[in-house]
């Protein structure tokens, strides 16, 4: 079935840790986007890829650190996690044919950062 | 940045029509859309509306845009219990989307 992996699912992690949430889509969709979902403030854009090669940031962008080496993924790395970090991290994708906010979701990942 | 506004509750019975009210802030907004999230899941889009419309239809679904008080609404006709979820309005402008924190709908029997 075509769309958007990510893994872990579910991941509880020490301060001062180092992750990577990982995203792959098979839609060949050219942008490629990571949110982090926190209650009472929806989604806020961390960062953002428009096309393999580029990235660029978001609103929130401090502590994490992307690359997009080829179209299909789109690894999300925190360096040395903190309990801020705490929260439901989701990707997506958008591609060619539809508006630019018509993004197909991933499944999110819980991380939780002791 | 643009701030987009969402109620954080709505209860609704089953077989009723729930309206989900949104005001956004950027004027120069170019689409608007709906999401849907159901537990345990990612986001789904529902329906989106280009700013120059002023309704859209979809099956159950209407999508009202008043551009000028930069309101949007979603209706949704006779509810059902499949219909509980988290329901997010976003905007869209110089290609980059603002979400709304999110409605949570609960329909009840």
């Amino acid at each position: 079935i075509a769309g958007i992996t990510q893994a872990p699912t579910s991941q509880i992690l020490a301060a001062g840790r180092r992750m990577t949430l990982r995203c792959t889509q098979d839609m060949r969709h050219n942008a490629m986007y990571w949110y982090r979902q926190d209650l009472g403030l929806g989604l806020r854009l961390i960062h953002y890829s428009n096309t393999a090669g580029t990235t660029g940031k978001g609103e929130v962008p401090d502590g994490y650190s992307v690359s997009r080496a080829n179209t299909d993924d789109f690894p999300l790395t925190l360096a040395s996690a903190v309990p801020s970090q705490t929260s439901v991290y989701f990707c997506a994708s958008s591609g060619q044919g539809g508006p630019t906010g018509e993004l197909f979701f991933g499944e999110g990942s819980r991380l939780t950062v002791l | 940045g643009e701030d987009v506004e969402q109620s954080l509750f709505l209860s609704v019975r089953e077989g009723d029509s729930s309206v989900i009210n949104c005001t956004y802030t950027d004027s120069s907004s170019t689409y608007l859309y709906w999401y849907k999230q159901e537990p345990g899941a990612g986001l789904q889009l529902l329906t989106y509306i280009f700013s120059n419309m002023d309704m859209k239809q979809d099956q159950r679904l209407t999508v009202l845009l008043n551009k000028k008080d930069k309101h949007l609404s979603l209706r949704i006709a006779d509810t059902q219990t499949g219909d509980s979820a988290i329901y997010f309005c976003a905007s869209e402008s110089d290609y980059k989307l603002s979400f709304g924190a999110g409605t949570t709908v609960t329909v009840r029997a």
